[in-house]
């Protein structure tokens, strides 16, 4: 089975910082890679399929990029609302990465 | 407006059996594949079950697999899971999702969870 990693685990950010998250697959994956964003209490959120192609309605500031083995998710300015736990995942397969938690600094 | 709602979560002790629904609408459910994902308090995000939109396909994770059924009714607009023999370690949120073939099967929309608490 494919194993998805990411770095850092946790993460504090000020408002406006450019944050970047890396997953990383124990295999290649080719752009086959979603990330979701999870508020507490919350369902998680669709932010970015096949690696890089933004989900409609999800702001301009994310970005996602990466084929084969290593992908980043990337936040240009952190915003407020930006506040969250976020995970990749394979697509066509199935497990979560164990997630990055973004907290305010 | 697409929405999935789920219901039949709720305390069971462990050995016991629960019945979760995931009402779907907004969309026409009968040509997209679902999923059970499960959170467990503080955890992370952990797949149980795949079903394709006409049930011919049908996966779990190796922790469930022989305890839990999915299934759905097309007609009723209507995804299931049941949940037999549970266990201490099944506590969690269990949202139902929807694969997406537009989004390269990534999972578009999202319930907004029923609580499963497995306990003595």
């Amino acid at each position: 089975d494919i194993q998805l990693t990411q770095s850092p685990s946790f993460l504090s950010a000020s408002v406006g910082d450019r944050v970047t998250i890396t997953c990383r697959a124990s295999q290649g994956i080719s752009s086959s890679l979603a990330w979701y964003q999870q508020k507490p209490g919350k369902a998680p959120k669709l932010l970015i399929y096949a690696a890089s192609t933004l989900q409609s309605g999800v702001p301009s500031r994310f970005s996602g990029s990466g084929s084969g083995t290593e992908f980043t998710l990337t936040i240009s300015s952190l915003q407020p609302e930006d506040f969250a736990t976020y995970y990749c995942q394979q697509l066509n397969n199935y497990p979560f990465g164990p997630g990055t938690k973004v907290e305010i600094k | 407006e697409v929405q999935l709602v789920e219901s039949g979560g709720g305390l069971v002790q462990p050995g016991g059996s629960l019945r979760l629904s995931c009402a779907a609408s907004g969309f026409t459910f009968s040509i997209y594949d679902m999923n059970w994902v499960r959170q467990a308090p503080g955890k992370g995000l952990e797949w149980v079950s795949y079903i394709s939109s006409s049930s011919s396909s049908i996966y779990y994770a190796g922790s469930v697999k022989g305890r839990f059924t999915i299934s759905r009714d097309n007609a009723k607009n209507s995804l299931y899971l049941q949940m037999n023999s549970l266990r201490d370690e099944d506590t969690a949120v269990y949202y139902c999702a929807r694969d997406n073939v537009h989004t390269s099967m990534a999972r578009d929309y999202w319930g907004q969870g029923t609580l499963v608490t497995v306990s003595s």
